[in-house]
């Protein structure tokens, strides 16, 4: 089945320190969506690209989606330490695959 | 976005005994699902909630063990059936809805249930 992997699956950085996670797909995804789950939350949802080579951005986050529709990263500039949490890439509709994560901790 | 809540937040449980979880949509909802996160983990789709209908159930996950009701398109429950130690994790109840703009359709979570097993 498909497999959707993320690294790094931990980092630590210094609060202003920028963070990047990267995110592949075993196979071609239809869509990318980034959701940010705080400690102790659940799953909120960020953002969705569905075109190849897209890019999006929120604020400091920026999300892109790679031309082959197989890997997305999301990039963070001057992480605060309200950025942290597990950061996840899911594909597909209805049934969709979340990858495995990157928890992120801020340092003050 | 959809309001969802879930009941209960949390229970402990004792093993070989059955739990109900709870999701309550403020609004009708095509499509339901149920998820697993154990700790530490991703999140794995255990089954759609069909209105109506059956579940769909994923891979490993099946009726006797985590039976599923869908009485309309505002509510669902999940049962964690005689439950073990391995079954401790948040069971998430999740909607779609559309993507304003685009038609594009993304996922709301509910709170999550967190479920110890002793």
């Amino acid at each position: 089945g498909q497999q959707v992997m993320q690294i790094p699956q931990y980092q630590h950085v210094q609060e202003g320190e920028d963070f990047t996670t990267y995110c592949n797909s075993s196979t071609t995804l239809s869509n990318i969506q980034w959701y940010k789950q705080r400690p102790g939350g659940h799953p909120v949802f960020l953002i969705q690209l569905v075109k190849s080579g897209e890019v999006k951005k929120q604020k400091r986050l920026t999300f892109q989606f790679g031309e082959a529709k197989k890997n997305s990263s999301l990039h963070i500039t001057a992480t605060q330490t309200t950025d942290v949490g597990t950061y996840f890439c899911a594909g597909g509709y209805q049934k969709v695959t979340f990858g495995t994560g990157t928890k992120l901790q801020v340092i003050p | 976005s959809a309001v969802i809540s879930q009941k209960p937040s949390r229970d402990i449980c004792q093993r070989g005994t059955s739990l109900t979880i709870q999701c309550q949509v403020d609004s009708q909802v095509t499509m339901m699902f149920w998820y697993r996160q154990q700790p530490g983990q991703s999140l794995t789709l255990i089954a759609t909630a069909n209105q109506g209908s059956e579940a769909t159930y994923e891979s490993g996950f099946v009726i006797d063990k985590f039976p599923i009701s869908r009485p309309n398109l505002t509510f669902s429950t999940l049962t964690v059936s005689n439950m073990s130690p391995e079954d401790s994790s948040i069971y998430l109840c999740s909607v779609e809805g559309l993507f304003t703009g685009a038609g594009q359709e993304t996922q709301y979570f509910g709170p999550g249930t967190r479920l110890l097993v002793l």
